[in-house]
């Protein structure tokens, strides 16, 4: 099966912009979701697809993807952005398996 | 507004099944364009899919949780479970339901927009 691997931590300064990202073979045949996830919270999930926002995600989140790598990328952090941060995809053997990746911690500072 | 809630014990003995359902309100699990998902969280860890169902009752499961894990769905109850057998220490975390959708433009992309609150399972004797 896949492995999708992320930075363990991020910090970014209130206001500025912030990317982070997940690495795996699957990405290349497949795009990655992302997840925000506040403590003792479920995960919410903030990016799909190419670069899709369910409604209600603020459209400082944006999500791109080149190679094995997908982005995550918040322009103009806020201080309730900071949070764990979890891509997933479609495993790499194509049937409907699920992968996620180890998570990035975000610190707004 | 979709809603999904787990249910089931908060405290399994070793060795014994962990089991769990997932009711959903406010939308049909016999949709045709959702699987159905079971996701858990060890204490202070990240993400790990356990396995997705689609209504009707074709299965796919984590290669590392397979000879452990069934998942069913009853959908005149609009529910689906789990069960985890042979449960230890290491199975302690919260678990959630979700639903999983879907997409193809390009490339296919899987992606979970609705989940539970999560239930927290411990495992000890």
């Amino acid at each position: 099966s896949s492995e999708l691997t992320q930075d363990p931590a991020v910090s970014v300064a209130l206001g500025q912009t912030v990317r982070i990202t997940c690495q795996g073979d699957s990405l290349r045949s497949y795009y990655a979701s992302w997840y925000q996830q506040k403590p003792g919270q479920a995960p919410v999930l903030v990016i799909y697809g190419k670069n899709n926002r369910p409604s209600g995600i603020p459209d400082r989140f944006s999500g791109s993807s080149s190679g094995n790598t997908a982005s995550l990328t918040i322009t103009g952090a806020q201080a309730e952005d900071e949070a764990d941060y979890y891509c997933n995809s479609r495993d790499s053997s194509g049937n409907h398996h699920v992968v996620f990746g180890g998570g990035t911690k975000l610190t707004v500072l | 507004q979709l809603q999904l809630q787990e249910s089931g014990p908060g405290l399994v003995k070793p060795s014994e099944t962990l089991s769990l359902t997932c009711t959903v309100s406010g939308g049909s699990i016999s949709s045709s364009s959702y699987y159905w998902g079971w996701i858990r969280q060890p204490p202070g860890k990240g993400l790990e899919w356990i396995g997705s169902i689609y209504y009707s009752g074709s299965t796919y499961y984590n290669p590392s949780l397979k000879s452990r894990v069934t998942i069913s769905v009853d959908t005149s109850k609009n529910q689906f479970s789990l069960k985890l057998s042979s449960v230890t220490a290491a199975d302690t975390a919260v678990y959630y339901c979700a639903r999983r959708g879907t997409t193809v433009t390009l490339r296919v992309v899987h992606y979970f927009d609705y989940w539970g609150q999560g239930t927290l399972v411990t495992v000890s004797s």
